[in-house]
């Protein structure tokens, strides 16, 4: 089944640390998207691809870094958590120009 | 500058009467309009979109959306509202910017529906 889907769904976690949150893709999207949103508010885009080895940087600056080694993955790494990092991240892929982002069901990050 | 607003940040609507949730648009060229609805610790699940023809535009469970040139404008309607429509809905426009197309989504509007 034609899906996206994100890893892990929640995770709390001490400042310092080094974390990896996944995002896969089976629709063989060309298009990748990270977004930052504290719950039940606006998202920012902080990372995105349009295809393998290409990432820019979104509207909001991040400390993040992503990956587009494949087709079907875009995962986001941290390398030092801190407490202002926590809030939730949700991965979007779509095709074409104007088609709809199909979006995965979000990693809520806590950091303590 | 491009953008998209959505006024409300929050819509109270009784169950079974109509609801309309309101978006407008500043774009330069012509806007590609979406709606996205969230559920509770939820990704956004796409509702519906207008890219060209029909300004009336049906989407998924029973929404629709009415594109209005001249008012900048992409109001997303309801008939009967359901207690389960209750939500957190975003407007986006997807715009030609430098580099390439991107997508603008508006700050969300809760919408509750009181059975």
């Amino acid at each position: 089944e034609a899906d996206i889907y994100q890893t892990p769904r929640y995770l709390v976690i001490g400042t310092g640390k080094k974390i990896t949150l996944e995002c896969s893709q089976t629709m063989g999207h060309d298009k990748m998207y990270w977004y930052q949103q504290d719950p039940g508010m606006e998202l920012h885009l902080i990372h995105y691809s349009y295809g393998v080895n290409s990432t820019e940087k979104g509207d909001l600056s991040s400390e993040s870094t992503v990956s587009r080694i494949r087709t079907e993955h875009f995962p986001l790494t941290l390398e030092s958590a801190r407490p202002s990092h926590t809030s939730q991240y949700l991965c979007a892929s779509s095709d074409g120009t104007y088609n709809e982002q199909f979006f995965g069901p979000g990693t809520r990050l806590t950091v303590l | 500058a491009q953008s998209v607003a959505q006024p409300e940040d929050q819509v109270n609507v009784a169950e079974g009467n109509p609801l309309t949730v309101k978006c407008t648009y500043s774009v330069s060229g012509n806007p590609y309009l979406f709606w996205y609805v969230q559920y509770p610790n939820r990704g956004l699940q796409f509702l519906l979109k207008y890219i060209t023809g029909d300004n009336l535009v049906k989407g998924s469970y029973g929404f629709e959306a009415e594109f209005n040139k001249s008012q900048t404008s992409f109001h997303l309607k309801k008939p009967s509202a359901l207690v389960s429509d209750s939500a957190l809905y975003f407007c986006a426009v997807r715009v030609l910017n430098t580099g390439g197309f991107k997508t603008i989504f508006g700050a969300g509007t809760r919408l509750f529906v009181k059975a």
